[in-house]
């Protein structure tokens, strides 16, 4: 089915460890984001991507790594997972680079890091 | 710095009333505005938006207000419903310059009692 997914829906990690967050879109949307939700801050941007090979940072973007080697794909890594990193992402894609497109989300990674 | 804030975290209505959520931002420079409204377990989704040229704008049971000059956006749903139950953000763009990236509120519940 077309649209975006979000892999995967939960996830549990240590602190220290590495975890990929993993986000594909059918749409072949050229604008990728990754957004926290966080219970007091709304939504944050952490990353966001142009397009393919094209990345920069956002309003939270500390401990975070992205990458877009492929249009349909901008996978998440948090290096060395900490506490503070415990939220639920979701990941966003639009057609243009206007304010004036909406973004279109996927349904979320929950992560937790204990 | 919160430059756009939901200051009301929840907000119970009855069903066939008006439900009116509101939201101000601070930074002048914000040109588009957006609504989304986000089920639990689900990414939020696109409602309605407005640009700073206008003033309101309907769509079907929704509208949107802004008000420039208060730096205040409000969006009305008439009659409400309960599959309106939901959680709402707001969010606010800076347009063409901004690569479509979105600052949003903390969000509203709102409740639609039968």
């Amino acid at each position: 089915d077309a649209g975006i997914t979000q892999s995967p829906r939960y996830k549990i990690t240590e602190t220290g460890r590495q975890v990929t967050l993993m986000c594909h879109q059918t749409w072949s949307h050229s604008y990728m984001f990754w957004y926290r939700q966080d219970l007091g801050h709304g939504l944050r941007l952490i990353y966001y991507s142009a397009a393919a090979d094209i990345t920069d940072k956002g309003e939270v973007p500390d401990g975070y790594v992205v990458s877009r080697s492929k249009t349909e794909n901008f996978p998440l890594t948090l290096e060395s997972a900490t506490r503070s990193q415990t939220s639920v992402y979701f990941c966003a894609s639009t057609t243009t680079g206007t304010g004036f497109s909406p973004l279109h989300f996927g349904n979320g990674t929950r992560l937790t890091v204990t | 710095d919160q430059q756009v804030k939901q200051n009301s975290p929840s907000l119970s209505v009855q069903e066939g009333r008006i439900s009116i959520l509101n939201c101000d931002y601070t930074n002048s420079m914000f040109d588009y505005f957006l609504w989304y409204k986000k089920y639990p377990a689900e990414g939020p989704t696109f409602l309605i938006s407005i640009s700073s040229i206008k003033d309101k704008n309907e769509d079907g049971r929704f509208t949107v207000f802004l008000n420039k000059s208060a730096k205040h956006l409000s969006l009305h749903i008439v009659p409400s419903q309960p599959g309106d139950s939901a959680v709402y953000f707001c969010a606010a763009s800076k347009g063409s310059s901004n690569t479509g990236k979105l600052i949003f509120g903390q969000g509203t519940t709102l409740q639609v009692k039968p």
